[in-house]
């Protein structure tokens, strides 16, 4: 238990589906991530948020839309995806996005399916 | 963009020693970090360096040269709990983390 929170564990959808991940931390930290990890490859940061304010978005397709309505709270709303959108998709969160010590604590991560 | 590389799988006895070495070229560095992930499980902190030499915590240790851009991650006498994906991840100089692919450690009776 790192104190980091997701649902759900499993998605599976559709490419017309609207679905959306939730992820929530009461670690007290200021900056939460999404991260994609997919088979055989490294975790690709998708989106960052310090303080509740986007600071990343690392050319992430429109299909996938972030939503932190408090520092606790991170979502990840996802609709008409692509099959090779299909990975396992990480929330972690740590202090701050500026501390440069400071590990970032993850949750289990959504093994999400698109068929 | 970074590039950070790691050996993709390892397999060692029980009872053994493995080290996964771990390059990286960043723009910046502001520290290393070493996570193991178990199949289905959250990435967990393991190592943090940000100076040379070695950080030493029980049976795991971590190595850092930042000339060389070299990491390597020791794991000693070796238990069959030990079998997970070891992460290499560097903060660069805007303090983003970002990954290797890992490399799967298979431990053996």
């Amino acid at each position: 238990e790192t104190g980091v929170t997701q649902t759900p564990r499993h998605l599976v959808m559709g490419m017309t589906n609207k679905k959306s991940l939730k992820c929530e931390q009461h670690l007290g930290h200021n900056a939460m991530y999404w991260y994609k990890q997919s088979a055989k490859k490294p975790l690709e940061l998708m989106f960052v948020y310090n303080f509740k304010e986007q600071t990343e978005n690392n050319s992430v397709p429109s299909r996938f839309s972030p939503e932190c309505p408090n520092s606790s709270h991170l979502f990840l709303h996802l609709h008409t995806l692509q099959p090779e959108d299909s990975a396992l998709y990480l929330c972690a969160s740590s202090p701050s996005e500026w501390d440069s010590n400071t590990e970032a604590f993850f949750g289990q991560g959504t093994r999400l399916t698109v068929v | 963009g970074q590039n950070i590389d790691q050996p993709t799988e390892m397999t060692a006895t029980e009872g053994a020693i493995v080290q996964i070495n771990c390059t990286y070229q960043t723009s910046g560095f502001n520290g290393l970090f070493w996570y193991q992930q178990h199949a289905g499980e959250a990435p967990t902190f393991l190592s943090y360096n940000v100076l040379d030499g070695l950080e030493e915590k029980g049976r795991f240790s971590s190595f850092l040269s930042r000339s060389k851009g070299y990491s390597y991650l020791l794991l000693k006498e070796l238990q069959m709990k030990d079998s997970a994906s070891y992460l290499c991840a560097v903060r660069d100089g805007d303090y983003k983390l970002s990954f290797g692919a890992g490399t799967t450690v298979t431990v053996r009776a």
